[in-house]
């Protein structure tokens, strides 16, 4: 079955450059998520979209936008990158978000700034 | 927001040896997953168990909703076993869905 897809899978980027990670849901499901996992930390919620428009906020900084496109996909955007940002982003899907249906992750894409 | 702390943080097991990983979240939940994180990052779903108990081979794990946690026993563990295990919890939140993560579990098994 069908999983879902984040690419790259590894970046590497300089101080103050911008990275852009992407993400392919299962088919048919229309919640995107991104989570952030810093080094011996558990992942960290950033942010969520339902059906396009962003359904939920966690602790994502102001120098990361994300957005769900028409086909589903989704894409964060990171700015000015810092040293921190260094981690592995997770995106997830699910199926009709507001009815509680299971959530898979994808494997993740490891960033490293420096 | 909803609290999930893992226990013990951090546990070290012979090869052959048995170990329980609990889970405690501290408001009521959708779902449960348990994960097991590999040294390449990736997450590993192991179970979705919102109640009761189910089992995989050596792996089985049980939750308890109404008492707010959930355990995952490895049973004849081996070094393959090695990563960190974490809880994930699903809740309604807004009327949308979140997912928050567990503290973790950090396992490791010798020969």
């Amino acid at each position: 079955a069908a999983g879902v897809i984040q690419s790259p899978r590894h970046l590497i980027k300089e101080k103050r450059e911008t990275a852009t990670l992407k993400c392919y849901p299962i088919p048919r499901h229309d919640t995107v998520y991104w989570y952030q996992q810093g080094p011996g930390q558990d992942p960290q919620f950033l942010i969520s979209f339902y059906e396009k428009m962003q359904s939920d906020k966690g602790s994502i900084p102001d120098r990361f936008s994300a957005q769900q496109f028409s086909d589903y996909h989704s894409e964060l955007n990171m700015s000015s990158l810092e040293l921190g940002d260094s981690a592995l982003y997770f995106c997830a899907s699910s199926l009709n978000s507001a009815i509680g249906n299971t959530i898979y992750f994808g494997e993740g894409s490891w960033l490293t700034v420096v | 927001g909803i609290q999930v702390e893992q226990s013990p943080p951090d546990l070290i097991l012979q090869e052959g040896a048995n170990s329980t990983l609990r889970c405690n979240f501290s408001d009521s939940v959708n779902n449960l997953q348990w994960f097991h994180q590999n040294p390449w990052g990736q997450l590993i779903n192991l179970f979705y168990i919102p109640s009761g108990t189910k089992q995989n081979g050596r792996l089985s794990a049980t939750t308890v909703a109404t008492e707010r946690y959930s355990l995952l026993y490895i049973s004849s563990s081996q070094t393959t076993d090695s990563g960190v295990y974490f809880c994930a919890v699903e809740q309604n939140s807004g009327g949308y869905q979140k997912v928050t993560f567990g503290t973790g579990t950090k396992l490791q098994v010798i020969p």
